[in-house]
């Protein structure tokens, strides 16, 4: 099976621009995450999709971030604006299980994003 | 609130010795625990998983990890490593019920000296 696709890759930009991360999961995987890596640091969850609703967007900081799930499938995340310490690995992750109790999560190869 | 904890940074180990990377966990029941392997530039991918039954879990490349619930650990180990195996390794949790978020250690560099 096709594995995550996230893009871009890599992102340099200016502190107070703008930028967005998209994310195709494994078809058929209900559950979305967003993971936000600190470089020397374990992945910590922005957001959880279950299909096209949020689940968990306890830790993301909604005054730049956003993100969307639209039908179900693909998502983006959005910064708006850029802060230097957004500069990070952005992770999406999904898995198969609805609610994802239990189940591994299977992650995209991330974008790294870097804020002069 | 679930925490994980994995209290080395770094593990420098020579290739063909024995490897074992340290994980404790601290939450009220015994969740879901996990072990993933993060190459640079890549994404995570999972070695192994321990749900319920025996302790000693099989993982792929080698790798099985051990549950002890009197010391709420996990760790992962290796008889003997490959040069390839150099890589950050996370530990993580999820719990049982309720929203399903698992929750990452820092993660573990592993070394490997030819």
């Amino acid at each position: 099976e096709a594995g995550v696709a996230q893009s871009p890759r890599y992102k340099i930009i200016e502190k107070r621009q703008s930028v967005a991360f998209w994310c195709n999961p494994i078809s058929g995987h209900a559950t979305l995450y967003w993971y936000q890596q600190i470089l020397g640091q374990g992945p910590k969850l922005l957001i959880q999709f279950q299909n096209n609703g949020v689940v968990d967007d306890s830790q993301l900081p909604k005054d730049r971030f956003s993100a969307e799930r639209l039908k179900g499938v693909d998502s983006t995340l959005k910064i708006q604006p850029a802060k230097l310490e957004d500069s990070a690995v952005y992770l999406c992750a999904s898995s198969s299980n609805p609610g994802g109790q239990g189940s591994p999560l299977h992650f995209g190869n991330g974008t790294r994003l870097t804020v002069t | 609130a679930q925490s994980v904890t994995q209290p080395d940074i770094h593990i420098t180990v020579s290739e063909g010795a024995s490897l074992e990377l340290r994980c404790n966990y601290s939450y009220g029941a015994t969740p879901y625990l996990f072990w993933y392997v993060q190459s640079p530039g890549q994404g995570l991918q999972l070695l192994l998983k321990y749900f319920s039954g025996d302790t000693l879990v099989q993982g792929i490349k080698g790798f099985e990890a051990e549950f002890k619930r009197s010391q709420s650990s996990f760790n992962l180990r290796k008889p003997s490593v490959h040069w390839s195996d150099a890589a950050e390794y996370f530990c993580a949790v999820g719990p049982r019920g309720g929203s399903y978020i698992p929750t990452f250690g820092r993660g573990t560099s592993l070394i490997v000296h030819p």
